[in-house]
């Protein structure tokens, strides 16, 4: 198995520009969760999905950032427009089907660079 | 509000020193816990986790865990360190909403 993929690896882009991470989650997998990992907050989930459907978004920092999962497959997390203080590594993660009780795979992250 | 406290935030040790990572949780009801690794480079995987049953939990790579449900925590221990085992090491709650809700995190630095 491929794990979770997530790309790009790395990313640097300049402040007010659009920045698109994309995450294809384990076949088979059904719950899609993706986190912010930095220095000051450690890791804090996002959002996530259950079915390809939005459960709790109540992560998501501002309105600059929307998510979607457009099938089973694949996600992406956007930042528009972005800021320095969006600079941090994003994970993605899946698992079965989002229980309590399951382990979450994590993809290797994306790091952003805001400029 | 539902966190995650991890006191040590960076270790070092010797190799074969044993090892002991607090944790403590704050939430009432029932809860699931982890421990996450995360080895320089590389993406976190899972050491342990907990649900039920036996409070002392063992995983992978000699680790173990014990919940202590009174002191609401869930201390990571391995009698042994490697120079492998220098990582960054999460614990983790879910307590029954399907998110996980992390502590800050440990780096361990086992010096050969």
């Amino acid at each position: 198995d491929a794990g979770v993929i997530q790309s790009p690896r790395h990313e640097v882009t300049e402040m007010g520009q659009e920045v698109t991470l994309r995450c294809k989650p384990i076949s088979g997998h059904n719950s899609l969760f993706w986190y912010r990992q930095t220095m000051m907050r450690g890791l804090e989930l996002l959002i996530y999905f259950n079915n390809n459907v939005p459960i709790d978004d109540s992560g998501m920092p501002e309105d600059r950032f929307s998510a979607k999962m457009p099938n089973a497959s694949f996600s992406t997390l956007k930042i528009q427009p972005s800021e320095p203080r969006d600079s941090a590594v994003y994970f993605c993660a899946s698992s079965l089907a989002g229980g309590f009780q399951e382990t979450q795979y994590f993809g290797p992250g994306t790091r952003l660079l805001v400029l | 509000a539902q966190s995650v406290s991890q006191h040590n935030h960076h270790v070092i040790l010797s190799e074969a020193a044993s090892l002991e990572l607090g944790c403590n949780y704050s939430y009432g009801g029932t809860v699931n816990l982890f421990w996450y690794v995360q080895y320089p480079g590389q993406h976190l995987q899972l050491l342990l986790k907990y649900f039920s049953g036996d409070p002392l939990v063992k995983g992978i790579k000699g680790f173990e865990a014990e919940f202590i449900k009174s002191k609401f925590s869930f201390n990571l221990r391995k009698p042994s360190v490697q120079w492998s085992d220098t990582a960054e090491y999460f614990c983790a709650v879910n307590p029954n909403t399907g998110k996980l809700i992390f502590g800050q995190g440990t780096t361990l630095q086992v010096k050969p």
